[in-house]
């Protein structure tokens, strides 16, 4: 059972925007900032979305990220082919002396 | 180019202690601007963070939750690299177990990983 949750799966088409959410708690998401990973299939996961919106160098515009009290979203806009992968949003968690908690994961298929 | 490679064995039998290290190029094990993580995943439990270590004038290691009582994360300067121990392993701690960099200049956000080394518990 993940700290954080996310759906198991969304969908959409081509040039589509498809939004992935994130749920926490008061201890996690209410206090710190959310971060957003992609994984693709047999690589290690990429830093997508950090600081509560900021893109790495090399990641696309078309990825934006919010934050709403206990909750925290990833929206993908003009979706491509390419964005099929595997979603984590993870942040820092406050009680118990403090570690990581990550979501469990949501699989976005490009129909 | 900051680069990490995970090494260790493969394979590690229930009870004993299993040792991964990572290697760092690029970027220096001490230095006061990261933190150096490891990571596992596996399919029953996801992601899990499994514990840091960082220099700040001296060395401080965190742990994670379900690994608390088993863990030691350790950094060797004279060869620029950080280690994890997990003592008394199960089949559960078979997982892909991943070293990451978190950078203080985006909260440490984890924004190089290493390619991941995979590790079965089995007799």
């Amino acid at each position: 059972q993940s700290a954080l949750t996310q759906p198991p799966s969304v969908s959409g088409t081509p040039g589509q925007r498809v939004t992935i959410s994130c749920s926490g708690s008061s201890s996690n998401i209410g206090q710190n900032f959310v971060n957003w990973y992609q994984q693709v299939p047999g690589e290690a996961p990429k830093l997508l979305i950090h600081t509560g919106g900021q893109r790495p160098s090399g990641v696309p515009g078309r990825f934006s990220a919010s934050k709403s009290g206990t909750s925290a979203s990833l929206a993908i806009s003009g979706l491509q082919s390419e964005d099929e992968a595997d979603y984590f949003c993870a942040t820092w968690d406050d009680s118990q002396d403090g570690h990581v908690v990550f979501g469990g994961g949501t699989k976005l298929t490009v129909l | 180019q900051v680069q990490l490679q995970e090494s260790g064995p493969g394979l590690a039998k229930p009870s004993q202690t299993l040792s991964l290290t990572c290697g760092i190029s690029g970027d220096s094990v001490s230095s006061i601007a990261v933190v150096w993580n490891w990571i596992r995943q596996s399919p029953s439990r996801g992601l899990e963070w499994l514990g840091r270590t960082y220099y700040r004038s001296k060395w401080y290691y965190d742990y994670g939750l379900s690994v608390r009582s088993r863990i030691t994360i350790d950094a060797d300067t004279s060869k620029n690299q950080f280690s994890l121990q997990l003592k008394s392993v199960t089949p559960e701690d078979t997982a892909t177990y991943y070293c990451a960099r978190g950078s203080i200049a985006i909260y440490e956000a984890f924004d190089i990983w290493g390619q991941g080394t995979k590790v079965t518990v089995s007799a």
